[in-house]
C-alpha cells in the first residue's frame, strides 16, 4: 500500500520568514516524489521532483525538499516567502509495484503570506 | 511551446446527462492523465493513457471513460452525471507513461458543475 500526508492544512507565514510545508509518505517501493504548486483557478505546477538521485532537491521560485528515507518525509522549504507564494501546495508519491503503478495526491496544504 | 489545453473551461449539465470533455497535451507527449478534484476528496487519479491505450486506472465507477486518439489528444467522457460529479476535472500531459516516473504538466481544468 501507498500513502501520502500532508501534515498541515493550512499554514500561515508572514512575508520574508522561512517556509516549511510537511510531507510524510509510505511505500514499499522506490518512490518517486513530486511537490505542486496550485494558484487559485489555475492547473497544477511542477515545483520539484526526487527521482533517487541528490536527496537535497533544487525546485523553481527558491523552494527545495528533502527526501529523508528514515524519517519517509519529503518536506518543502524556501528561506524567504513571498506575497506571491500564497497558494495550495500538494505532495505527490509514485511508485511501481508488483500489482502496478501507484499514484497519490495529498489533501494539499495551502500556505497564506501576510504583509 | 503551447501548455496543456482544456475545452470547454466551464461546463454546467444536468443530473442524467452525459458529458466529454476534451485535452490537448503538450506537443510531443504521449502520456495524458485525468484527475478530479473537489473540496471533500481532494485530487483524485481518473486514469492514463499512453499511446492510446489505457495505462492506469483509478478507483472510479464505470461511468467514467476516457480516449486517446493517434495525435495524444485525449477525451473523457462521463455519463449518467451525478451530483457528486460536480468538480474541477484537470488533465495532465508527460513526455512518457508515468510509471517512467516523469513530471507531469497540468491544464487549467474543467469546471463541471452538475445541477
Amino acid at each position: 500500500a501507498q500513502s501520502v500526508t500532508q501534515l498541515d492544512s493550512h499554514v500561515s507565514v508572514s512575508e520574508g520568514t522561512p517556509v516549511l510545508l510537511r510531507c510524510n509518505y509510505s511505500s514499499s517501493y522506490s518512490p518517486s516524489l513530486f511537490w505542486y504548486v496550485q494558484h487559485p483557478n489555475k492547473g497544477l505546477q511542477l515545483l520539484l521532483k526526487y527521482t533517487s538521485a541528490a536527496t537535497l532537491v533544487k525546485g523553481i521560485n527558491g523552494f527545495e525538499a528533502e527526501f529523508k528515507k528514515s524519517e519517509t518525509s519529503f518536506h518543502l522549504t524556501k528561506p524567504s516567502a513571498h506575497m506571491s507564494d500564497a497558494a495550495e501546495y500538494f505532495c505527490v508519491v509514485t511508485a511501481n509495484s508488483n500489482s502496478g503503478y501507484a499514484l497519490n495526491f495529498g489533501k494539499g496544504t495551502s500556505l497564506l503570506v501576510t504583509p | 511551446k503551447a501548455g496543456v489545453t482544456q475545452t470547454p473551461r466551464y461546463l454546467i449539465k444536468t443530473r442524467g446527462q452525459q458529458v466529454t470533455l476534451s485535452c490537448s497535451p503538450i506537443s510531443g507527449h504521449r502520456s495524458v492523465s485525468w484527475y478530479q478534484q473537489t473540496p471533500g476528496q481532494g485530487l483524485q487519479f481518473l486514469f492514463e493513457y499512453f499511446s492510446e491505450t489505457q495505462r492506469n486506472k483509478g478507483n472510479f465507477p464505470g461511468r467514467f471513460s476516457g480516449r486517446q486518439f493517434s495525435n495524444s489528444r485525449s477525451e473523457m467522457n462521463v455519463s449518467t452525471l451525478e451530483l457528486g460529479d460536480s468538480a474541477l476535472y484537470l488533465c495532465a500531459s508527460s513526455l512518457v507513461e508515468l510509471a517512467g516516473g516523469h513530471e507531469q504538466y497540468f491544464g487549467p481544468g474543467t469546471r463541471l458543475t452538475v445541477t
